[in-house]
């Protein structure tokens, strides 16, 4: 069965450093990757979506993600913290072919250190 | 609408009543999912519609949980004889061509 695994259950970055949160996936075939981000109080947002197209992918507010097959990782990336990017992130997965249906990494909590 | 809305936001209940969350998908939207997030846990999936028909309910806990979907549209997700570890958020989302939209959840704590 497919999984994400992500690395660190809360991860403090100062702002304006670089952010790295870190998921790894297991699954038979190359899947469909994604990141969600959760605000206080809100639903899910999507922030970029890997599905075999180019290996580093953008998504919103300055956050990217690079595919790498031979480590099974999505990690995800942003050069710069800002104290809005304080949340909760997560790392799913969903495999090419099957229902759209979504296994979710347990999150990591970000923080931004003024 | 112009996205997933569910209701209640906030449910208090006492254990061993029973609830119910609706879930209203975005319009034209044929795949609707609910997912239960705990405190301190990531998501877990509960449900899968495609249209009225749920071809995967592998992630309901147990039978007092259960779900329906009419119209395509409208989804209600039923909990019987609530227990406090059915205290969640509990999520809703819908999709079209492989994109996801979550709703804002339906928090629910059971005394």
């Amino acid at each position: 069965a497919q999984s994400v695994t992500q690395l660190g259950s809360h991860v403090s970055v100062s702002e304006g450093a670089l952010v790295l949160l870190r998921c790894n996936y297991s699954s038979s075939v190359p899947p469909y990757l994604f990141w969600y981000v959760q605000y206080p109080n809100q639903g899910l947002q999507l922030l970029l979506k890997y599905t075999s197209a180019a290996t580093l992918v953008k998504g919103i507010n300055g956050f990217e993600a690079e595919f790498k097959k031979s480590e099974t990782s999505f990690h995800l990336t942003k050069p710069s913290a800002h104290m809005s990017d304080a949340a909760e992130y997560f790392c799913a997965v969903r495999t090419r072919g099957g229902n759209e249906k979504l296994t979710f990494g347990t999150g990591t909590r970000l923080t931004i250190i003024p | 609408g112009a996205g997933v809305s569910q209701s209640p936001s906030n449910k208090v209940t006492e254990k061993g009543k029973d609830v119910e969350l609706r879930c209203d998908p975005i319009s034209g939207h044929t795949a609707l999912y609910w997912y239960r997030q705990s405190l301190g846990q990531g998501l877990e999936f509960l449900i899968y519609f495609q249209g009225n028909s749920a071809p995967d309910k592998s992630g309901l806990p147990s039978d007092r949980f259960s779900a329906e979907r009419t119209g395509g549209s409208v989804s209600t997700l039923t909990i019987q004889r609530t227990q406090q570890e059915d205290s969640a958020v509990y999520l809703c989302a819908s999709s079209l061509q492989g994109m996801m939209f979550f709703g804002e959840g339906s928090r629910l704590t059971v005394l």
